[in-house]
C-alpha cells in the first residue's frame, strides 16, 4: 500500500475563488471519508463514499461543497465561493468495509483562504 | 449525538516514564469501536491504538494500552517508556458500530510532550 494520497498540501487563495482537492485513497479501499480540522478542534466529518455512491453529507457541508468519486477510485473536494472561514486543513481517510473498521488518513489539504 | 471529550489540552512526560492520556465519551449504543489516533506536527494521523466495546480485554499494542471501562464510558492510553518521539497530538475517536456509516467523532485532542 502507497498510503493515502492528498493533493495539493497547501492551498492559499482569496476569498470568493473556488478551489478543489484531490484524494487518492490505498487501492482496494471502497470507503472514503472526508474531514475538516481547525485549529486546536479534532477532526469533523463531513461527507463520505462507498465505492462512486455518496451516502452520507454533515450539516456541515453547506452548498458551497461539493464531493465526487467518479469509478470509486480518487475523489475530489470542490469548495465554491471560498470564505475565511473556510480556512482548515482538509483531510481524507480511506478503509476496506470489514478490515477491523481502522481508517487511514492523508497528510492533509492545508487551505488558507485570504 | 455522541461525544467524545478530552479533558487534558495538553500533557507532559519525561523520557522513559508513563503518561496516561484521558478520554471519556456519551453514546446510549452498545455496539462500538474506540481509538487512539496520533498527529505528529505537519504529519498525517496514524492509528495508535483499537477497541471494540464488546471485549472486555483492554487492548495492548507494544508500549501503548487502554483501560477501558465501559460502564464509566472512559478509555484512557497509557504510553510507557515515553519516547521522543511520542511526542505529538493525540486524539480520542469513536465509531458507531459495524453497520454505521462507519465516520468517526474525535475528541479535541491532548498535545503531548516529551521532555529529554
Amino acid at each position: 500500500d502507497t498510503g493515502v494520497s492528498q493533493d495539493p498540501r497547501h492551498k492559499i487563495t482569496k476569498r470568493g475563488q473556488n478551489v478543489t482537492f484531490r484524494c487518492d485513497p490505498i487501492s482496494e479501499h471502497n470507503r472514503l471519508y472526508w474531514y475538516r480540522q481547525t485549529l486546536g478542534q479534532g477532526p469533523e466529518f463531513l461527507t463520505y463514499f462507498q465505492n462512486e455512491a455518496q451516502l452520507e453529507k454533515s450539516r456541515l457541508l453547506s452548498d458551497r461543497f461539493s464531493a465526487e468519486r467518479p469509478k470509486g477510485s480518487f475523489s475530489t473536494l470542490e469548495i465554491q465561493r471560498t470564505e475565511q472561514g473556510d480556512s482548515a486543513m482538509y483531510l481524507c481517510a480511506s478503509h476496506r468495509v470489514g478490515a477491523k473498521n481502522i481508517q487511514y488518513f492523508g497528510a492533509g489539504t492545508r487551505l488558507s483562504v485570504l | 449525538a455522541q461525544t467524545v471529550t478530552q479533558s487534558q489540552p495538553e500533557m507532559s512526560v519525561q523520557e522513559a516514564e508513563t503518561v496516561t492520556l484521558s478520554c471519556t465519551y456519551d453514546t446510549s449504543e452498545s455496539d462500538y469501536y474506540l481509538f487512539w489516533y496520533k498527529q505528529p506536527p505537519s504529519r498525517q494521523m496514524i492509528l495508535v491504538i483499537r477497541q471494540e466495546a464488546y471485549k472486555q480485554q483492554n487492548a495492548t499494542e507494544n508500549r501503548f494500552s487502554v483501560n477501558f471501562q465501559k460502564a464509566a464510558k472512559s478509555f484512557s492510553l497509557k504510553i510507557s517508556d515515553s519516547q521522543l518521539g511520542d511526542a505529538a497530538m493525540y486524539f480520542c475517536a469513536y465509531r458507531r458500530g459495524w453497520r454505521s456509516q462507519g465516520n468517526l467523532i474525535f475528541g479535541k485532542g491532548t498535545k503531548l510532550s516529551v521532555k529529554p
